[in-house]
């Protein structure tokens, strides 16, 4: 099976960078998935790795270690509507599937 | 990016009555199509993955003959929901993978069931 742990609740300043973790195990990794979930909606994708290493995308920055079993998702300059939860999703090679964190939900303040 | 649909987007239902949900991919051809379903407040927990032409893989505790998956064609998935209960009332979403490395979330379907 497969164990992924983030943190529950996160909250940072507008403006500021904000790093949400994410450790897994798993028997047969193939990629990790970081996805943004705003209330009431579907998640939106985010990031892939695949990897070792930092993938950069805007404000936005994920960075796997698969020897560690670690990654992170960077949140740089941060506005009001990066509120949101973001999920951490881990994909299983012995079936492709992908499964989910609980999530972090993030708040922003002015 | 690639445009996944769901029809309906809510839903209110009588209890034991069968409600089906559609998942559509608009501008590709999902090889796989998963469901999960998501309670408030918690993260998504995936239900069944299924491939167009074979039968859906459910995961362990998913009751199969309960949550009817059908993968008709390409870009058609079909949720049902049978006898629907209470206790059924979640947030359905459906996530379509086209063969690449990327999966594609509907919007959801809310299904509240009285």
């Amino acid at each position: 099976g497969q164990n992924i742990d983030q943190p529950t609740e996160m909250t940072a300043t507008e403006g500021a960078i904000v790093q949400i973790n994410c450790t897994y195990q798993t028997s047969g990794f193939n990629g990790l998935f970081w996805y943004q979930q705003h209330a009431g909606e579907a998640p939106t994708f985010l990031s892939y790795n695949v990897l070792d290493g930092l993938e950069e995308k805007g404000r936005f920055s994920s960075f796997l270690s698969r020897s560690k079993g670690y990654s992170y998702l960077l949140l740089k300059e941060l506005q009001m509507k990066d509120s949101a939860s973001y999920l951490c999703a881990v994909r299983d090679i012995r079936d492709n599937d992908m499964r989910f964190g609980a999530g972090t939900r993030l708040t922003v303040k002015p | 990016g690639a445009v996944v649909s769901q029809h309906p987007s809510r839903v209110i239902c009588k209890s034991g009555t069968s409600v089906k949900i559609e998942c559509r991919s608009l501008d590709f051809q999902a090889t796989t199509m998963f469901w999960y379903r998501q309670f408030p407040k918690k993260s998504l927990m995936l239900m069944a993955t299924s491939n167009e032409g074979s039968k859906a893989t459910y995961e362990q505790g998913v009751e199969k003959d309960k949550f009817l998956i059908n993968h008709a064609s390409l870009t058609l998935s079909t949720l049902t929901v049978t006898s629907a209960h209470p206790e059924d009332s979640s947030f359905y979403i459906c996530s379509a993978r086209e063969g690449g490395e990327t999966q594609y979330f509907g919007p959801g379907t809310r299904l509240l069931v009285l």
